[in-house]
Parts: structure tokens; C-alpha cells; sequence
């Protein structure tokens, strides 16, 4: 079983649509949760940690379920800039994070 | 956050030979690390690198392939050693800062090897 996964998408979504993508995780150690966007040949840029209460930064909201080992990212009226890949990242054993393939994203107007 | 900057952009090297990245963190940091990108792929961490003391692997890599420095907590190095086409990919050097565990990303060296 991979560490990370998610689905590859493409997501299509018109644009002021709402998004949801998931993330499941395999190391319940894990302690530390993140949704990343990287867009086309750029390095990631973080979106925002998610916390074990869930947050809400504007359009985006993230939650996390512990039991069931998974984060999820939620877009609210999406805008074409929110095209992109967004990759989902955990610590691991090591100090460093474990990153997901990413979902990649694309808003069409 | 910190401002990273990495050298070289980019580079087109031959099979065989040897690329140093460096890696340049405007301020202090608690930890600094490397990973790469393969094309249509997520990023893997590749090392911890550790000031004033051998960096740590992750499983799979190693120093001969990738030595790394880092002599101070602003700055480290990558080589790829004796390169091969399957290096082709983006390295990218990542800090993260005391007391939290978010990292930040440098804007990545594109290798390819011909």
C-alpha cells in the first residue's frame, strides 16, 4: 500500500463550482498534515497545515479523520486560478514529509 | 517565510559527470532537506541534511550517489554524482523552522541528462 495516495484526477469544475479532493495516509504516527498547490513546473508552495479541528482560510477549508486515516481539502467557489496540482504531504518516520501524487485540478469558465 | 534560492536553474549535463546544486535560506534554519521530482511524479525526500554532521538517507539513496553539505544553518549542497539519463529531474532543497514542522520549497534545479 502506498504511503500517500490520492486521485489523479483531472478534476473538471466549472468555475464558482465547489471541489472536495481526499487524501488517505497509511502511517497512523503520523502527527503533521498538509495540503501543498504546485502549479505547472514550479516548486510547491504551501497552502495551508491542516489541524485535528479542521481550518478554514477563506475559499479553502481542510479537515483531518484521525480513524480513518485521511485529510480532506474543500474549495468553495472556485475561481480559474485555482487551477493546479495540489499534493498532500504528512510527516513520517523521518523528519522530512511524504507527499502524495497530487490531484490535479482545472477550472474551466 | 524564508526566501530559498537554488543554483543552478536548470542544467543539461552528459552522462557521467558530476552537478552541484546549492542551496541558499536568507535566515537561520532548523532544517534543511532535499528531494526530487521525477517527471509526472511527486516529490521524494531524498536526505536530512545536517549541519556539521553527515546527512541522513532515505532508503534508497545514498552519500556516494548524493553527497551533501551543509556547513552552516544557511546553507548546503547537493551534487548527483556520475550521472545517468534516469537522474533526469527536479531537485529541490526545502527548510523548515523551529517549532513547526511546515516546509518551505526552493524554487528547484531542472536536470537533464543526455
Amino acid at each position: 500500500r502506498k504511503e500517500v495516495e490520492q486521485d489523479p484526477g483531472p478534476f473538471n469544475v466549472p468555475e464558482g463550482a465547489t471541489v472536495a479532493f481526499n487524501c488517505t495516509y497509511s502511517n497512523s504516527a503520523s502527527q503533521s498534515f498538509f495540503w501543498y498547490r504546485q502549479d505547472c513546473r514550479k516548486e510547491p508552495k504551501l497552502l495551508m497545515s491542516v489541524y485535528s479541528s479542521g481550518n478554514e482560510d477563506g475559499r479553502f477549508t481542510a479537515q483531518l479523520n484521525r480513524a480513518s486515516q485521511y485529510i480532506s481539502l474543500l474549495i468553495r467557489d472556485s475561481k480559474l486560478s485555482d487551477s493546479a496540482t495540489y499534493l498532500c504531504a504528512v510527516t513520517g518516520g523521518a523528519d522530512g514529509l511524504t507527499f502524495g501524487k497530487g490531484t490535479h485540478l482545472i477550472i474551466q469558465p | 517565510s524564508a526566501v530559498i534560492s537554488q543554483k543552478p536553474s536548470r542544467d543539461i549535463c552528459q552522462r557521467g559527470t558530476s552537478l552541484t546544486i546549492q542551496c541558499q535560506v536568507d535566515s537561520q534554519v532548523t532544517m534543511m532537506f532535499w528531494y526530487r521530482q521525477q517527471p509526472g511524479q511527486s516529490l521524494t525526500l531524498i536526505a536530512t541534511a545536517n549541519q556539521g554532521s553527515e546527512a541522513t538517507y532515505e532508503s534508497g539513496f545514498v552519500i556516494d550517489k548524493f553527497p551533501i553539505s551543509r556547513p552552516n544553518l544557511t546553507f548546503s549542497t547537493l551534487t548527483v554524482s556520475n550521472m545517468s539519463p534516469e537522474d533526469s529531474s527536479i531537485y529541490l532543497c526545502s527548510v523548515r523552522t523551529s517549532g513547526t514542522y511546515t516546509q518551505y520549497f526552493g524554487p528547484g534545479t531542472r536536470l537533464t541528462v543526455l
